[in-house]
C-alpha cells in the first residue's frame, strides 16, 4: 500500500516569511495529491490539490509542486500570516478506487 | 449547501461499553470514509464505502470495530467493548469519487471526540 512521509512535523516562521512543507510517497500509481489545512478544533479542509499530469499549481499565496520521478511533492506558502497557523496534511492516492493516505501532519506556527 | 454532519460531537463512555458514531454525508456523494485522529497524530484510515460495492475494511484496527452504511447514505461506526486506546477524534468524510475520477477531494465532518474512561 501507499506510504506518505511528511516533514517537518513542526515549522515556526515569522510573519511575512515563506514556509515549505515536503512529502514523499511510495506508490508510483498515485496520481492525485491534495493538501488539507486543519485549524485548532476544526475539520480538515482542502486548500489545494494537484494531479500527476502537472508539475506545479498556484492559488494566490499557496503553491504545490510535484516531482513524479522522485515521488515527492511540496506545499509552499509565501508571505505567511498569523491566520496561516494550523496543521497541514498532505495526502496521496490513486483516482478510481480512491483511498487517500495522509501524512502525519505539519504544525505551522506563524509569529506576528 | 449542508456539509458532512457527525453526531454526537463529544462522547464520554466507560471502558467496556459499546458506542455508535453517526455520519450523514453530503447528499449525492457516493463515497464515504471513516478516519481516526489521535492526539497530535495524523489521519488513520479505518473504512471506506463506495456506492453499492463491498466496503474496504482494511484499516479497522480490531474486530471490535465495525461500520455500516444504510441506503447508500448515513453511516454508523460501532466500537464494541471500548478500550482507553480507542480515545480519539473519529472523522467522517464523503466525496464524489467514481471510477477513474481524479478530482474527488474529501469533505470532512467536524468529528466525534470519543473519550473512554
Amino acid at each position: 500500500g501507499e506510504n506518505v512521509e511528511q516533514h517537518p512535523s513542526t515549522l515556526s516562521v515569522q510573519e511575512g516569511d515563506s514556509a515549505v512543507i515536503k512529502c514523499t510517497y511510495s506508490d508510483s500509481a498515485s496520481n492525485y495529491f491534495p493538501w488539507y489545512k486543519q485549524e485548532l478544533g476544526k475539520r480538515p479542509q482542502l486548500i489545494i490539490d494537484i494531479r500527476s499530469n502537472v508539475g506545479e499549481k498556484k492559488d494566490q499565496r499557496i503553491a504545490v509542486t510535484l516531482n513524479k520521478t522522485a515521488k515527492h511533492f511540496s506545499l509552499h506558502i509565501t508571505e505567511t500570516q498569523p491566520e496561516d497557523s494550523a496543521v497541514y496534511f498532505c495526502a496521496a492516492g490513486e483516482g478510481g478506487s480512491y483511498i487517500p493516505t495522509f501524512g502525519r501532519g505539519t504544525s505551522l506556527i506563524v509569529h506576528p | 449547501g449542508a456539509g458532512v454532519s457527525q453526531s454526537p460531537s463529544n462522547k464520554v463512555t466507560e471502558k467496556g461499553k459499546d458506542v455508535e458514531l453517526r455520519c450523514d454525508p453530503i447528499s449525492g456523494h457516493t463515497a464515504l470514509y471513516w478516519y481516526r485522529q489521535s492526539l497530535g497524530q495524523g489521519l488513520e484510515f479505518l473504512i471506506y464505502f463506495q456506492g453499492n460495492s463491498a466496503p474496504d475494511k482494511s484499516g479497522l484496527p480490531s474486530d471490535r470495530f465495525s461500520a455500516e452504511r444504510t441506503g447508500g447514505s448515513v453511516s454508523t461506526l460501532t466500537i464494541q467493548r471500548t478500550q482507553q486506546e480507542d480515545s480519539a477524534v473519529y472523522l467522517c468524510a464523503s466525496s464524489l469519487v467514481g471510477a477513474g475520477s481524479y478530482n474527488s477531494p474529501l469533505h470532512f465532518g467536524n468529528g466525534t471526540r470519543l473519550t473512554v474512561t
